[in-house]
């Protein structure tokens, strides 16, 4: 079965700095893979999605993730955080075919 | 395009009474559709989802249940709330007949006292 591991509960950055956030995948084949953030009080919204058609995908406000299938990796990067970053995000992956497996989340704090 | 709605926003209700929250979408057909909850300082718990008109799947047995009585419309339920109940309630849609990603409604804040 799909699995994904966050491993970072609370990221902290300064604004300005780069933001990587961690995410493992178990799998014994290529999934899809997702990357949603929440902020405060909102719904979830996708920032990018991996679909094996390109190992780097880029997302929405700046956001990238690079899948690595020798590390079982999808970690999302950011090169210059900004206060409205702060927010909760979560990686996931499908399970089955029509639910999804949400990593337990990681809240990230942007300081000024 | 398509969008995603949920009403109310937010709702407080006290213990022992019934709930009933909706959630729409526009813009597709025959969608797949998701109830989530959200409790306080925790992840995403997938309540029920549905791929067709009166087809429900149920998760978690609990105080809730949910229907769908139009292709496009989920209601969640429950005939007499618990305080356990309280969360952020958070509806879904995605495409049908594959691993595609979901797309989120704004969440309804339901608060048991």
């Amino acid at each position: 079965a799909q699995s994904v591991t966050q491993l970072d509960s609370h990221v902290s950055v300064s604004e300005g700095t780069p933001v990587l956030l961690r995410c493992n995948y178990s799998s014994s084949y290529s999934p899809s893979l997702f990357w949603y953030v929440q902020h405060p009080n909102k719904g979830l919204q996708l920032l990018l999605k991996y679909t094996s058609a390109a190992t780097l995908v880029k997302g929405i406000n700046g956001f990238e993730a690079e899948f690595k299938k020798s590390e079982t990796s999808f970690h999302l990067t950011k090169p210059s955080a900004h206060m409205s970053d702060a927010a909760e995000y979560f990686c996931v992956a499908p399970e089955g075919t029509d639910k999804l497996i949400f990593g337990t989340g990681t809240r990230l704090q942007v300081f000024p | 395009s398509q969008t995603i709605h949920q009403w109310p926003a937010t709702l407080v209700q006290p213990v022992g009474s019934p709930l009933s929250l909706e959630c729409t979408v526009e813009g597709t057909s025959n969608p797949n559709l998701y109830w989530y909850r959200q409790a306080a300082g925790r992840g995403l718990q997938l309540l029920f989802y549905s791929v067709g008109i009166g087809q429900i799947s149920s998760e978690v047995p609990q105080n809730l249940s949910a229907s769908r009585p139009q292709d496009r419309q989920f209601i969640l339920s429950s005939k007499k709330l618990l305080l356990s109940d309280s969360g952020f309630y958070l509806c879904a849609w995605s495409v049908t007949g594959g691993a595609y990603e979901q797309y989120f409604g704004p969440g309804t804040r339901l608060t048991v006292t």
